[in-house]
């Protein structure tokens, strides 16, 4: 079966730090993979998809960075986080017509 | 482009109310169409689903059909608990095969539940 893991869960950061989020997926092959973020009491706003090694949208404009360095692993990355950026980020994946599978979430907070 | 709209709330109900969480969608084509629950503090878990016009999805005392007609997605329960409060998100898939995404989600509707 699929699962999907997200680390870490909570993270505390100083402005102007690096941030580096993993997602890796087991048990399935070539993937779209997502990377969402939900700022507190608000929805779903989609940062970066991709649907393929190295293949990597992005949805909005931001002081953040994707990238997808193996077929079944997501990096969110920052070279400089801002407090804007704290919220709770979400990975997901799916394949063709499938509905789309979350992990359990990061909560960023920058301080 | 695809749309999905829904209620925001919060949306405040007794226990063993009966629910209705509205959903309309904006599709080119005929979506797959999902709700979603999330609970505090965790990522989103699919509560049911629907992949063609009149199918009802339906799961833990939920239920949601499909209306082409009226390009609606409902969520309905019949009597709700407490353990029910969580954001519940409407969303839609157009899958076009190639590389372009077509996975679509609403605001979120956050439910509450008072004993």
């Amino acid at each position: 079966s699929q699962t999907i893991h997200q680390w870490p869960a909570t993270l505390v950061q100083p402005v102007g730090s690096p941030l580096s989020l993993e997602c890796t997926v087991e048990g399935t092959s070539n993937p779209n993979l997502y990377w969402y973020r939900q700022a507190a009491g608000r929805g779903l706003q989609l940062l970066f998809y991709s649907v393929g090694i190295g293949q990597i949208s992005s949805e909005v404009p931001q002081n953040l960075s994707a990238s997808r360095p193996q077929d079944r692993q997501f990096i969110l990355s920052s070279k400089k986080l801002l407090l804007s950026d704290s919220g709770f980020y979400l990975c997901a994946w799916r394949l063709g017509t499938t509905e789309a599978f979350f992990g359990q979430g990061t909560r960023l907070t920058v301080v | 482009g695809n749309s999905v709209t829904q209620m925001e709330g919060p949306v405040t109900l007794s226990e063993e109310a009966f629910l209705t969480i509205n959903c309309t969608y904006t599709a080119t084509g005929y979506p797959s169409l999902f709700w979603y629950v999330q609970y505090p503090g965790e990522g989103l878990q699919l509560l049911l689903k629907a992949t063609k016009a009149d199918d009802k999805g339906s799961n833990k005392g939920f239920e949601a059909t499909y209306r082409k007609e009226t390009t609606s997605f409902h969520l309905e329960k019949g009597s709700v608990q407490v353990s029910d409060s969580a954001v519940y998100f409407c969303a839609l898939l157009m899958y076009s095969g190639g590389g372009a995404d077509g996975l679509t989600f609403g605001k979120g509707t956050h439910l509450i539940i008072q004993p």
